[in-house]
């Protein structure tokens, strides 16, 4: 069964640092999406991304992030001038467009250690 | 101030239990999601549902949108079910999520 890669499952960087996660989503799946999860916290939204731009974030993606679909198979999520509290589990998603209602495929996660 | 609420926070229970997770929300939403996330971090879609009722082998959702709760309910419980059940709201394409029910079913 296909399913959403993301790489590096582990990530350590330098407070102040730019580090770039990638996300490979399924391959017939038109939305995407970046979460984060906090040690020990809930679950917590980033941004969607359709037709090559954001269709929604949270209060959470300030300037400090940017997500780009530079080609037809990557999706990256860049953190400029990483801070301690960027620490966390980031997780991407994707789905199908239609029929409407597709669940979410999740990928296994890059754990991001700020340093 | 939190969209999602989820109950219990912690559960446990005998293997073969019929099991109850419980989840409220305050937004209006186009779907309803339970996800599964194992103790290795990894997160699994069980069901979406904006209406009634889901069956997938021993796991059933169901959702009251007049009273904007969901439950999720497990029959005959087995260790394997073992997991964080996560209860998220989305709104378009804009996502809420619970904190978790931390499920251990013990043998």
């Amino acid at each position: 069964e296909p399913e959403v890669t993301q790489t590096p499952s582990h990530q350590v960087t330098q407070m102040g640092q730019e580090v770039i996660l990638r996300c490979v989503p399924i391959s017939n799946h038109l939305y995407f999406y970046w979460y984060r999860q906090i040690l020990g916290q809930k679950v917590e939204f980033l941004v969607s991304f359709y037709n090559n731009e954001i269709s929604e974030k949270s209060e959470i993606f300030d300037d400090q992030f940017s997500v780009e679909r530079p080609d037809g198979s990557n999706f990256t999520l860049k953190i400029r001038s990483t801070k301690l509290e960027d620490s966390a589990m980031y997780f991407c998603a994707s789905r199908r467009s239609a029929p409407s209602n597709q669940p979410q495929h999740f990928g296994d996660g890059t754990r991001l250690s700020i340093l | 101030k939190n969209e999602v609420e989820q109950s219990p926070q912690n559960l446990t229970a005998q293997e073969g239990e019929f099991i109850t997770i419980n989840c409220s929300y305050s937004v209006g939403i186009s779907a309803l999601h339970w996800l599964q996330q194992h103790p290795g971090g990894g997160i699994v879609s069980l069901f979406m549902l904006s209406s009634g009722k889901k069956k997938h082998g021993r796991l059933i959702a169901t959702i009251n949108i007049q009273e904007k709760h969901s439950s999720l309910h497990i029959t005959a419980s087995h260790p394997r079910d073992s997991a964080v059940y996560i209860c998220a709201a989305s709104t378009g394409n804009q996502f809420y999520f619970g904190t978790g029910t931390s499920l251990t079913v013990i043998p």
